[in-house]
């Protein structure tokens, strides 16, 4: 397996512009995850799917921050207008309920947002 | 915020030289998972350990358990210098959600 697909890997826009970042999860896992990293805020969980079912959005900044999981092989993360302050790396990650329910989660790269 | 805090934020070692590093948490948890990331990498799942688990070897990790203390720690024995990376506790709290929520980080330096 290829393991987490990101894309792209890097992204510079304009501020007020729409970004799409894309994932494609480990074939076979039933959970998602969209996570955002910078050095002030650390690692923060923004949202995750289960069986491309949004479970949990709460860590979601805004209205501008939507993510969709139309199958079980792609999700999306759109920020619409973006700015400034969205300039982080995003990664998605996903995994598979083990046996005994314990997760394990395989991140993908990353993608390097810088909004200008 | 229920977000693990790792101490130290930075250490540097000599290779060879063993690192320590620790994990507090808030609340109870399901398992705690250490995880390493390179510089411009994602995260790799290191280790599990269960919450009715004390203590737990993997090749020359270390993890240990305090659930009284809610605290983890994770030694590297031995050092080597493609051990410098950043390494992360990760909590599964227990309430039903499969999320994880990450701790801030430990950078680890490790000199050759």
């Amino acid at each position: 397996d290829a393991g987490v697909i990101q894309s792209p890997r890097h992204e510079v826009t304009e501020m007020g512009q729409e970004v799409t970042l894309r994932c494609k999860p480990i074939s076979g896992h039933d959970y998602l995850f969209w996570y955002r990293q910078t050095m002030m805020r650390g690692l923060e969980l923004l949202i995750y799917f289960n069986n491309n079912v949004p479970i949990d959005d709460s860590g979601m900044p805004e209205d501008r921050f939507s993510a969709k999981m139309p199958n079980a092989s792609f999700s999306t993360l759109k920020i619409q207008p973006s700015e400034p302050r969205d300039s982080a790396v995003y990664f998605c990650a996903s995994s598979g309920l083990a046996g005994d329910g314990y997760n394990e989660q395989f991140f993908g790269p990353g993608t390097r947002l810088t909004v200008l | 915020s229920q977000q693990g805090e790792e101490d130290p934020q930075a250490l540097s070692i000599q290779e060879g030289e063993n690192a320590t590093m620790n994990c507090s948490y808030k609340t109870s948890i399901n398992n705690l998972q250490w995880y390493r990331q390179n510089s411009g990498r994602g995260l790799v799942h290191l280790i599990l350990i269960r919450s009715n688990e004390r203590e737990k070897h993997s090749g020359r990790l270390r993890v240990t358990l305090d659930t009284s203390k809610k605290s983890s720690s994770l030694l590297i024995t031995a050092s080597r210098a493609a051990d410098t990376a950043s390494y992360f506790c990760a909590t599964d709290y227990y309430t039903g959600r499969r999320a994880l929520t990450f701790g801030s980080g430990t950078r680890l330096q490790v000199q050759p």
